[in-house]
């Protein structure tokens, strides 16, 4: 079991730059989740995928940042454009279904950094 | 609306000593409650949980008492490790919409 591989690990861009975060879920995994995590804000849920459809991303702060979930293996979180308060550290996490019964498994997570 | 409210770190133990951290929260109806835990430069990974009032749930030591008439969840453990470091969450997850709300998180340090 790999688990759940986000990439980068680290990013640092300019502020104006377009970044992208990736993300492979765990094969067999029906739900995908985007979260944000700040020392200000704490962890934050972002947007939810449920067999490659967005369920919710009420939680997407602005127009700037926008998922994609083009098959059951790969998502992607773009920002653009990039601003400094955008550095966090991003977490992608899948499960199989949905609810108590459904832990939610997570990578590592991509630091990224915005200048 | 719902969300939960953890004690503040950092925590700072000497190894074998106790852990209380504790956590309460607000939600309409009953809630499923989770203790998550994030070792350094890693994500987050299930602790324990409990479903319905008066649950324990438990794990490598660890317990938390799902508490509704003081609608609390603290996590304890008799006797901490150094490896025991991490920050841990306390989450809720609501019987309709299903999504985890996490609190701040809470830093614990444990010195040898």
């Amino acid at each position: 079991d790999a688990g759940v591989i986000q990439s980068p690990r680290h990013e640092v861009t300019e502020m104006g730059q377009e970044v992208t975060l990736r993300c492979k879920p765990i094969s067999g995994h029906d739900y995908l989740f985007w979260y944000r995590q700040t020392m200000m804000r704490g962890l934050e849920l972002l947007i939810y995928f449920n067999n490659n459809v967005p369920i919710d991303d009420s939680g997407m702060p602005e127009d700037r940042f926008s998922a994609k979930m083009p098959n059951a293996s790969f998502s992607t979180l773009k920002i653009q454009p990039s601003e400094p308060r955008d550095s966090a550290v991003y977490f992608c996490a899948s499960s199989l279904g949905q609810g108590v019964w459904s832990p939610l498994h997570f990578g590592n997570g991509t630091r990224l950094t915005v200048t | 609306g719902n969300s939960v409210t953890q004690m503040e770190g950092p925590v700072t133990l000497s190894e074998e000593a106790f852990l209380t951290i504790n956590c309460t929260y607000t939600a309409t109806g009953y809630p499923s409650l989770f203790w998550y835990v994030q070792y350094p430069g890693e994500g987050l990974q299930l602790l324990l949980k409990a479903t319905k009032a008066d649950d324990k749930g438990s794990n490598k030591g660890f317990e938390a008492t799902y508490r509704k008439e003081t609608t609390s969840f603290h996590l304890e453990k008799g006797s901490v490790q150094v490896s025991d470091s991490a920050v841990y969450f306390c989450a809720l997850m609501a019987r309709q919409g299903g999504k985890l709300i996490f609190g701040q998180g809470t830093e614990l340090s444990v010195k040898p």
